[in-house]
């Protein structure tokens, strides 16, 4: 099946860093979307990718469609406390398939 | 505009009974989609349906497991003789109509607890 490999699993940074997570699969996605997820809520859409290498920002999160349609990249820049969460990457073709999620911290 | 819709968003149910969970899409959208999450983990696809039909049911166990959208009301995820395996996440998400890839947008999910 069409397994997304995220990583990492957890992050444990202090306010003000730069995050970078990933997301690989080794079948080809024609759409990649990335989630955030706070406790107690369902997944809220932060970026949605449409082409092999679009390079798409939302506010300090940056978010990349792999060339090889493989993998994606989210960065978040300058980290602030509500960052606090966990990140889901999805791959879309007929059928969406999540990432297994990286879990955020950021200590004040 | 109302974004997806779950209730209810805790269910307790004991061993052997129906737990029941609607999802009212955003307005406009009539593809509905179920997803089950357990605990530490991503979410795993159930079923896909539109209006009167379903049209993706890979996800689904095949037993007691039950999806539903009507042409008027909620879809409806039904799920008979629970067990504690059953206990998890369960969220609806919907995109709108003619568009198969179209980004999907989630509820906040009902939380359901088998005991």
């Amino acid at each position: 099946g069409q397994q997304l490999n995220q990583s990492p699993q957890s992050m444990f940074i202090q306010e003000g860093e730069d995050v970078s997570m990933n997301c690989t699969s080794s079948s080809i996605f024609n759409t990649w979307l990335w989630y955030k997820q706070d406790p107690g809520e369902g997944p809220v859409l932060l970026i949605a990718l449409y082409k092999a290498g679009e390079l798409t920002s939302n506010g300090r999160l940056t978010a990349q469609f792999g060339i090889t349609r493989k993998d994606s990249f989210l960065n978040i820049s300058a980290s602030i406390p509500s960052d606090v969460g966990i990140y889901f990457c999805a791959g879309l073709n007929n059928d969406m398939r999540f990432g297994a999620g990286t879990r955020l911290t950021v200590k004040p | 505009n109302a974004g997806v819709m779950q209730n209810p968003r805790h269910l307790v149910r004991r061993r052997g009974q129906e737990a029941r969970l609607r999802c009212s899409p955003m307005k406009g959208h009539s593809h509905v989609y179920w997803y089950r999450q357990l605990p530490e983990e991503g979410l795993k696809f159930m079923v896909y349906l539109q209006k009167e039909n379903i049209i993706d049911e890979s996800g689904m166990p095949k037993e007691r497991f039950s999806a539903e959208f009507p042409k008027e009301g909620p879809s409806i995820l039904r799920i008979q003789q629970v067990v504690r395996g059953d206990s998890a996440a369960y969220f609806c998400a919907s995109s709108p109509r003619l568009k198969i890839q179209e980004t999907q947008y989630f509820g906040p999910g009902t939380r359901l607890l088998v005991l």
